[in-house]
């Protein structure tokens, strides 16, 4: 257990629905990154926050949106769900506004969008 | 824009095969090199971290080295247990992320 936590571990869904997707940091990490994996593609980053504020954004579509809330847990929101959103999402935490040591991973959830 | 390069894409080897797998990177300034490991359908664990050319790092039969353009994690004496995708991943100077590679798939048939 690396202590980010993410739910569910599973969604199905069909296209154009909206799903949200929930990460707990681990405990003292005010950082929170998320992160989509493609089968065809390697790790993309999407959205950091730091301590509730935005930091960094990265390829992230209009559709996606991400919020990190007073008690530092992050909800990923995708809406108007296409195929190609289907994708292993997830989150990642550390303790500072940047990465200088690393992140931890969750152990992901797998959106499949049928 | 930052880039990460890995090779090969896959790797088969035998139990007790030595190998190396590559990670070459293009940032403005580099302010580390870390390496995970992923297993299928599972989060990256981190396995190292590199913050300067000539470093290296060590972890029963992995070692990680650095030089300024590129990573290597050298593999010694493979066991099954070891197999899994590695990943690399940079972090530029000015870096807010890290910027990962595809990544290497690792099989050790017994």
């Amino acid at each position: 257990d690396s202590g980010v936590t993410q739910t569910p571990k599973h969604l199905i869904t069909a296209t154009g629905q909206r799903v949200t997707l929930r990460c707990s940091p681990r405990s003292g990490d005010l950082s929170v990154y998320w992160y989509q994996q493609s089968l065809d593609q390697g790790l993309q980053f999407l959205i950091q926050y730091y301590n509730g504020e935005e930091r960094a954004k990265g390829n992230i579509l209009e559709r996606f949106s991400a919020q990190q809330f007073p008690d530092l847990h992050s909800e990923l929101n995708l809406s108007s769900l296409e195929l190609g959103d289907s994708a292993l999402y997830f989150c990642a935490s550390s303790v500072a506004p940047g990465p200088s040591y690393g992140y931890t991973f969750g152990s992901g959830t797998r959106l499949t969008v049928v | 824009e930052d880039q990460v390069t890995q090779s090969p894409e896959a790797l088969r080897l035998q139990e007790g095969e030595s190998s190396s797998l590559n990670c070459s990177y293009t940032v403005s300034g580099l302010r580390g090199l870390f390496w995970y490991r992923q297993d299928p359908g599972k989060g990256p664990e981190f396995l190292f971290t590199l913050y300067s050319a000539g470093e290296e790092k060590e972890k029963e039969r992995l070692k990680a080295t650095l030089t300024k353009k590129e990573s290597f994690l050298h593999i010694t004496a493979p066991k099954p247990e070891d197999s899994a995708t590695y990943l690399c991943a940079a972090l530029e100077t000015s870096g807010s992320r890290l910027t990962f590679g595809e990544g290497t798939q690792l099989t050790v048939n017994p």
